[in-house]
């Protein structure tokens, strides 16, 4: 079955360290750059960060830029979010997703959310 | 950054009603506009890509149109299970993706 698993999402406090992951399975993970993208309670849909299929490439939403690091195990098909300094505006459900494939950048296929909370 | 804007933010429509969505960006974003449906509780749902793609699987109810800074998606016959939030994505200024606010679908 073609999906993506997310997991790591706890409640932290603020200034906190949180590693989030991602497990893909059903077709060929290291074919397909990969994204985070997060939503807020209630909120609409935020870009996070992506990551090109080598890793080789890394990029990042300014609100999270200096403070969250994603990565990638393509032997374990897996992908991470290292989040540090946590606030609590990064409060949200953390969608993994991947990437369409065609340099058009959308994003076919969701996990189905880890949920973070930062408060203390 | 690209700002996306949607209107109407919300709307109430009856099954069989056509329904359109628009989406603007502050600048032109050519054909790089996707649209995506989430229901409440449920992960996002690729429904159109590149402006008027329709992702394998998705209904041809659904249609997307536009290029520039102007997009619509419509529904040509709204069905009980299209009752969702839907959303504008450009990447046109990768990796600076954004997002549109969202449109929220429900009954009347």
């Amino acid at each position: 079955e073609v999906q993506l698993v997310e997991s790591g999402g706890v409640v932290v406090q603020p200034g906190g360290s949180l590693r989030l992951s991602c497990a893909a399975s059903g077709f060929t993970f290291d074919d397909y750059a990969m994204h985070w993208v997060r939503q807020a309670p209630g909120k609409g849909l935020e870009w996070v960060s992506l990551i090109s299929w080598d890793g080789g490439s890394t990029y990042y939403a300014d609100s999270v830029k200096g403070r969250f690091t994603i990565s990638r195990d393509n032997s374990k098909n897996s992908l991470y979010l290292q989040m540090n300094s946590l606030r609590a505006e990064d409060t949200a459900l953390y969608y993994c997703a991947k990437d369409g494939g065609d340099t058009l950048w959308y994003f076919d296929l969701w996990g189905r959310g880890t949920l973070v909370t930062v408060s203390s | 950054d690209i700002q996306m804007t949607q209107s109407p933010s919300s709307l109430s429509a009856s099954v069989g009603d056509r329904v359109t969505i628009t989406c603007r960006a502050s600048q032109s974003i050519s054909s790089y506009l996707n649209w995506y449906q989430q229901k409440p509780g449920k992960a996002p749902k690729l429904l159109i890509y590149a402006a008027s793609s329709l992702q394998s699987g998705v209904p041809s109810r659904f249609s997307g149109s536009g290029s520039g800074t102007d997009f619509t998606l419509t529904i040509s016959s709204l069905q009980p299970e299209d009752f969702a939030t839907y959303y504008c994505q450009q990447s046109y200024s990768t990796p600076r993706i954004t997002f549109g606010p969202g449109t929220k679908v429900d009954i009347k």
